[in-house]
């Protein structure tokens, strides 16, 4: 199985900080790198898709980057409703995986 | 819009069997796409259970593949998760979602997910 590293595990921001969480694979996953943002007692939420396309109907405040085996999420200004568990999961070779989670706290 | 809800019992005893269903409205499940069950736990995060297809074809996580048997009733827009022989380390919260798969392979609709506990 792949294995998905993602840091920070937590980190503490102020409306309108750009946060960037960083996920490393532990091998090349051709760009199959997906980001979910997950609310406490709520269904992960897809965010990116394929490493950098945004999902419909997501803030363009999100984006993603990345290739081979480092990827990333960045908020560019973060907001209140920003504050959850953000996963990333590779979706190249199946059993498909996720990281275990960075959790975003808003100040 | 697609919505998925997971229905089933919320208590198993140890060595039963885990048996929850996902309706699926908002999308027909015979026009396609696969189907998959996901889990969460506090110790072991988010993990793939597997995927099912409207014909039948499924792919399983190789951690649970010999418990694990995924069904589909596209006449009634739903499908299935059966877990046989549960331990206490298969309490969790299970999520069906559906699945895209080709150019873009993404869980991109989720059920509210269902806590099953795994207790005697």
């Amino acid at each position: 199985d792949i294995q998905m590293t993602q840091s920070p595990s937590s980190l503490s921001a102020s409306v309108g900080d750009r946060v960037t969480i960083t996920c490393r694979a532990s091998q090349t996953i051709n760009n199959y790198l997906n980001w979910y943002q997950q609310k406490p007692g709520k269904a992960p939420k897809l965010l990116i898709y394929s490493a950098s396309n945004l999902q419909s109907g997501v803030p363009s405040r999100f984006s993603g980057s990345g290739s081979g085996t480092d990827f990333s999420l960045t908020i560019s200004s973060l907001q209140p409703e920003d504050a959850a568990t953000y996963y990333c999961q590779e979706s190249d070779i199946t059993p498909w995986t996720f990281g275990q989670g960075t959790r975003v706290e808003v100040k | 819009q697609v919505q998925l809800q997971e229905s089933g019992p919320g208590l198993v005893k140890p060595s039963e069997t885990l048996s929850l269903t996902c309706s699926v409205s908002g999308y027909s499940i015979s026009r396609g796409y696969y189907w998959g069950w996901i889990r969460q736990t506090p110790g072991m995060g988010l993990e793939w259970i597997g995927s099912i297809y409207y014909s039948g074809s499924t792919y399983y996580n190789p951690s649970l593949k010999s418990r694990v048997t995924l069904s589909v009733d596209t006449s009634k827009n739903l499908f299935s998760l059966n877990l046989t022989s549960v331990t206490a380390s298969d309490t969790a919260v299970y999520f069906c979602a559906r699945v895209v798969v080709g150019a873009q392979r993404t869980f991109d609709y989720w059920g509210q997910g269902a806590l099953v506990t795994v207790s005697s």
